[in-house]
């Protein structure tokens, strides 16, 4: 078990660029989950998914943010027409298999910095 | 988030008991969760509860669980100068989406 894993651990992108993130849960897992988190403060929730189905997606997912999981394995994370209130850190989440549904294991995070 | 309050900051002497304290919102709250982040890392899940329970005990770590007043606590015995780090607390009132507080920024001095 290598934990979840995230691509790339940090990018430096400038304004109105697209970025996208990789995630790759734990192999087990049917939960896939994406936070951002700011500064200062804790993880805000994103988005989901069921194997390969997006389940729920939070008011902060605005029309430049999409999220796949085509194969029910990884997923992207791809924000269009990047905005310096994009700067954050996204983190991916994983959940499932023995461990059960409730316990949500994150990845290391890709820290995003829009200039 | 805003249903999740926390204090900010913790110091406490090595070998001393730490206790993070946080208050939720929600009621209907099914999972109460710590986690812990270090400087440019992800999220340790450290421990979680049962809302129907009101302790639960993992080695070093005891978390409590006030439920008539919405009061969570965590509990490190003897704390080490590898426990510093920021200490979050979640809740989950359906099984996808965490909540989190502000995190609490544990100093362990010497």
């Amino acid at each position: 078990d290598t934990g979840v894993s995230q691509d790339p651990r940090h990018k430096i992108t400038k304004r109105g660029q697209n970025v996208t993130f990789r995630c790759d849960p734990i192999s087990e897992h049917n939960r896939l989950y994406w936070y951002r988190q700011t500064l200062g403060q804790g993880p805000e929730f994103l988005t989901y998914f069921q194997n390969e189905a997006q389940l729920e997606k939070s008011r902060l997912l605005s029309d430049r943010f999409s999220a796949e999981r085509p194969k029910g394995s990884f997923s992207t994370l791809e924000i269009q027409r990047t905005e310096q209130g994009d700067s954050a850190m996204y983190l991916c989440a994983s959940s499932g298999g023995l461990a059960g549904r409730h316990e949500q294991y994150f990845g290391p995070g890709t820290r995003l910095t829009v200039t | 988030g805003e249903d999740v309050e926390q204090s900010l900051f913790l110091s406490v002497r090595e070998g001393d008991s730490s206790v993070i304290n946080c208050t939720y919102t929600d009621s209907s709250s099914t999972y109460l969760y710590w986690y812990k982040q270090e400087p440019g890392a992800g999220l340790q899940l450290l421990t979680y509860i049962f809302s129907n329970m009101d302790m639960k005990q993992d080695q070093r770590l005891t978390v409590l669980l006030n439920k008539k007043d919405k009061h969570l606590s965590l509990r490190i015995a003897d704390t080490q100068t590898g426990d510093s780090a920021i200490y979050f607390c979640a809740e989950s009132r359906n099984d996808y989406k965490l909540s989190f507080g502000a995190g609490t920024t544990v100093t362990v001095r010497a």
